[in-house]
């Protein structure tokens, strides 16, 4: 079936480093996509989205790049920091599907000092 | 700003009890939803509503039922707690339901339950 996933279930990195965190997905419908940053004990949050017309988006240290011919999506952190250790999801969400995303299993981002 | 808010953080459960947990958020949010997160998992859709009155099942509705009497709040009901509902489960809002303005999902802190 149609199905979110994550290549990494943990990334270490060093403080300082880039890190990159790797989604997969299988629904050739889905046109948004979004990452989301959960910290221990509590809810997800939105870091980033983008959508199927583009490739590349830029936010503040965070760079999503979207793949469609191999249906990969990805999230660059730049100069990991401390804060940034989380488990990170993508989530997609199908056309004409509203606001019901699909997410996958979260990647964990253990950061070293 | 509250913004989503749930309570309580923490329950334990025996096998048969029933409880509420509790969503109510103050952004005049249209949009509200149940989801499940099991360990290592990805975030499952229990229930939603588009608006007060109206409640639709999601991926995993089974065990649970919901009602949304006021546009603030969209309680979840356990019946009959059982083994297999030992989960985290977050309560979300969006404004709508469409994705065509960015619209995000704004998500509780979640309620751990336990049920042995």
């Amino acid at each position: 079936g149609e199905s979110v996933g994550l290549h990494l279930p943990t990334l270490s990195v060093q403080e300082g480093d880039n890190s990159i965190i790797n989604c997969a997905y299988s629904n050739s419908a889905s046109d948004y996509f979004i990452w989301y940053k959960q910290e221990s004990g509590k809810g997800p949050q939105f870091i980033i989205d983008i959508r199927s017309n583009m490739d590349k988006r830029q936010g503040q240290r965070v760079t999503v790049l979207l793949n469609k011919t191999v249906k990969h999506l990805s999230l660059q952190i730049a100069a990991t920091q401390p804060g940034d250790s989380a488990v990170y999801f993508c989530a997609e969400n199908p056309r004409d599907a509203g606001n019901m995303l699909t997410f996958g299993g979260g990647t964990r981002l253990m950061v070293k000092p | 700003n509250a913004g989503v808010t749930q309570t309580p953080k923490f329950r334990i459960l025996k096998i048969g009890q029933s409880m509420t947990l509790q969503c109510t958020q103050d952004m005049n949010h249209n949009y509200m939803y149940w989801y499940r997160q099991d360990p290592g998992m990805g975030l499952k859709l229990i229930y939603y509503s588009v608006g007060a009155g109206i409640t639709d099942k999601g991926e995993v509705p089974n065990g649970y039922n919901v009602s949304r009497s006021t546009t603030e709040d969209f309680p979840l009901r356990l019946e009959l707690a059982a083994p297999s509902q030992t989960s985290v489960y977050f309560c979300a809002s969006s404004y709508s339901l469409t994705t065509s303005t960015n619209e995000k999902l704004f998500f509780g802190s979640g309620t751990q339950l336990s049920v042995l």
